[in-house]
């Protein structure tokens, strides 16, 4: 299964600091995609990284990829209240977009 | 653009009644994905579309589940007889291809009693 699975499962964290989420997959990708859900709502792009790049910023947003290690973490820097929510990789492959289990993350005021 | 329309937003219904959801997609997006979420299967991908066919409709979970892109601004997906199990959020996603950026709409929430 392509399926990723993400580390942690939950993450708290003052406001301010930094969060790190890692997602692992097992098989080749295409490129990988993070993706935003905040409660009740639908996914949210963020970002989609290619298999030939490495690192990829967008505003307070890092993401790297190591095809290497089969592995990918995104970075969000000075976090705020409204970052809080639930974060999923995604990895694109044999022409299959597959969701990982997601990291929940909660930004405490 | 409005970003893709889902409806209902909530639905609840009985055990052996027919239920339809229903997706407007992005104007020019060719894709099409429905997906389904739960606590504990998390977020899964039933039936795939471009250019209104169906491509890949590997996790249609079973016979009572089905789905139709009659033209490239609206979609259904029916579930027919429903069961307690098909109790989830169902997600309506559109993308200009399958490894593109996909954008997801608010989804219909359904309770089966």
């Amino acid at each position: 299964s392509q399926q990723g699975e993400e580390d942690p499962q939950a993450l708290s964290i003052q406001e301010g600091e930094n969060a790190t989420m890692n997602c692992s997959y097992k098989t080749s990708i295409n490129n990988l995609q993070w993706y935003r859900q905040n409660s009740g709502r639908g996914l949210v792009h963020l970002i989609l990284i290619r298999s030939n790049e490495r690192e990829k910023h967008s505003g307070r947003l890092r993401v790297t990829l190591d095809t290497s290690k089969k592995s990918s973490s995104l970075l969000i820097t000075a976090s705020r209240a409204a970052d809080t929510a639930s974060y999923f990789c995604a990895m694109f492959g044999n022409e299959k977009l597959t969701f990982g289990t997601g990291t929940r993350l909660t930004i405490i005021p | 653009d409005a970003g893709v329309i889902q409806s209902p937003r909530h639905e609840v219904t009985e055990m052996g009644q027919e239920v339809t959801l229903r997706c407007k997609p992005i104007s020019g997006h060719n894709s099409l994905f429905w997906y389904r979420q739960t606590m504990m299967r998390g977020l899964e991908l039933l039936i795939y579309f471009n250019n209104n066919v169906p491509i890949d409709d590997s996790g249609m979970p079973e016979d009572r589940f089905s789905a139709k892109m009659p033209n490239a601004s609206f979609s259904t997906l029916k579930i027919q007889p429903s069961e307690p199990r098909d109790s989830a959020v169902y997600f309506c996603a559109s993308s200009f291809g399958r490894g593109y950026e996909q954008y997801f709409g608010p989804g219909t929430r359904l309770t089966v009693t």
